[in-house]
């Protein structure tokens, strides 16, 4: 069963605009969580992070909330870039794992930014 | 280049073929990790590495699945009797040393191994 879902497979947005990508998590007990951003052919880079402590966390353009009570997080692109084009991870780490980082991958969302 | 690079970047093999992956992370990083990604899934934890030991191998899927690593430094992860449920990329991940508690480490990628097992 997966702990961290990430629901829509693919989103496409017009440049200029907000992208807005969801992430669903089972697990009460994550208390860090985490977007990384996957280029074609390449290993996926950290983008933004935020504790489970914080209900907000901004970093230029991308910025993360999240609502615990409602076990959701999303990540918001504003104004989107056609280099925004990727595919997002969403990640949680398991409070019982602080020990080492482990965390757990959604299974992504391919954004599409249109020219 | 600093980052974290992995070898070969191509791997197709016949299936019952032993194949070894190899992973040079970050000097300095201490914690190290596999993870592999199949076809239209996400990232699936494989092992995870402090120093040299492993005190996390719960996501090797079967006993064909083995990994070491050396010096602290390069990792290979071995997969023996290869299956087609075998294919996927193979990615591999260094941090610096987990500090626990309300803070993170970045994770840093490599490229991965983009395995086929015919």
């Amino acid at each position: 069963d997966q702990q961290v879902k990430q629901n829509s497979p693919s989103l496409s947005v017009q440049e200029g605009r907000i992208s807005i990508l969801n992430c669903d998590y089972t697990n009460s007990m994550f208390d860090y969580f985490l977007w990384y951003k996957k280029y074609p052919a390449e290993g996926p880079t950290f983008l933004i992070s935020i504790s489970s402590i914080k209900d907000k966390n901004e970093d230029g353009r991308f910025t993360v909330f999240l609502n615990k009570s409602a076990k959701h997080l999303s990540l918001h692109i504003v104004p989107s870039q056609p280099g925004d084009s990727a595919v997002y991870f969403c990640a949680a780490r398991p409070l019982e794992e602080t020990s080492y980082d482990k965390v757990i991958f959604g299974p992504g969302t391919s954004l599409s930014v249109i020219p | 280049g600093a980052g974290v690079s992995q070898s070969p970047s191509n791997k197709v093999t016949e299936k019952g073929k032993d194949v070894e992956l190899r992973c040079d992370p970050i000097s300095g990083h201490t914690a190290l990790y596999w993870y592999r990604q199949s076809l239209g899934q996400g990232l699936e934890f494989l092992i995870y590495f402090q120093g040299n030991s492993a005190p996390d191998k719960s996501g090797l899927p079967s006993d064909r699945f083995s990994a070491e690593r050396t010096g602290g430094s390069v990792s290979t992860l071995t997969i023996q009797r290869t299956q087609q449920e075998d294919s996927a990329v193979y990615l591999c991940a260094s941090s610096l040393e987990p500090r626990g508690g309300n803070s993170y480490n970045e994770q840093f990628f490599g490229p991965g191994t983009r395995l086929t097992v015919l």
